[in-house]
């Protein structure tokens, strides 16, 4: 069975670059989340898709941020304008959305370093 | 929204011991509360949870207990061994939104 896979695993960029992270759920599950972790914190809601429908974003999720999942299947990331802020573990999560299943499984992360 | 507040932030025992981490949160309509272990460089994974219909729920050394009155929930691993270090979160969610929130960890460290 595979898990959830992320791209890159980590990724150092240059402050005002953008960046994009891709992930891939386990097959078959229709719920995909995003989460930021910073260091010594536990990981932070971002967004979450229902199949392509995206239905619940952070505030976190600021005007530099997107979210996408065209088809339903892998999910894109992207940071545009990147800060120093913006630096954390971006975690990837998945659910099959049955009924009386609401563990999510997560990803390894990227990790992004803005310099 | 909902908040959640974890004790301790670190933890040593040794090895054969039992540890206890503990959990409160504000939103009595939270309803689902999961335990993930997380490793360095890896991400969180799921250990334990338990819904807001029960009240105790345990899995060989590990078990995880909920008091919806006093809102919190804590998790219990007995006979810890070297391979339980690492960081543990416990989080609540109301399955309405779908939306996870997380402790701030704790810092598991077991001596052998």
């Amino acid at each position: 069975d595979t898990g959830v896979s992320q791209d890159p695993r980590h990724k150092i960029t240059k402050r005002g670059q953008n960046v994009t992270f891709r992930c891939d759920p386990i097959s078959e599950h229709n719920r995909l989340y995003w989460y930021r972790q910073t260091l010594g914190q536990g990981p932070e809601f971002l967004t979450y898709f229902q199949n392509e429908a995206q239905l619940e974003k952070s505030r976190l999720l600021s005007d530099r941020f997107s979210a996408e999942r065209p088809k339903g299947s892998f999910s894109t990331l992207e940071i545009q304008r990147t800060e120093q802020g913006d630096s954390a573990m971006y975690l990837c999560a998945s659910n099959p959305w049955r009924e009386g299943s609401d563990t999510q499984y997560f990803g390894p992360g990227t990790r992004l370093t803005v310099l | 929204g909902e908040n959640v507040e974890q004790h301790p932030s670190t933890l040593s025992v040794q090895e054969g011991d039992s540890a206890v981490i503990k959990c409160t949160y504000s939103d009595s309509a939270s309803n689902y509360f999961p335990w993930y272990k997380q490793e360095l460089g890896k991400g969180p994974q799921l250990i334990i949870d338990i819904r807001s219909n029960v009240g105790e729920k345990k899995d060989q050394r590990i078990a995880v207990t909920l008091n919806k009155t006093a809102k919190h929930f804590s998790l219990h691993i007995t006979e810890t061994q070297p391979e339980d270090s690492a960081v543990y979160f416990c989080a609540a969610m109301n399955t309405g939104f779908q939306k996870l929130v997380f402790g701030t960890g704790t810092r598991l460290l077991v001596s052998p």
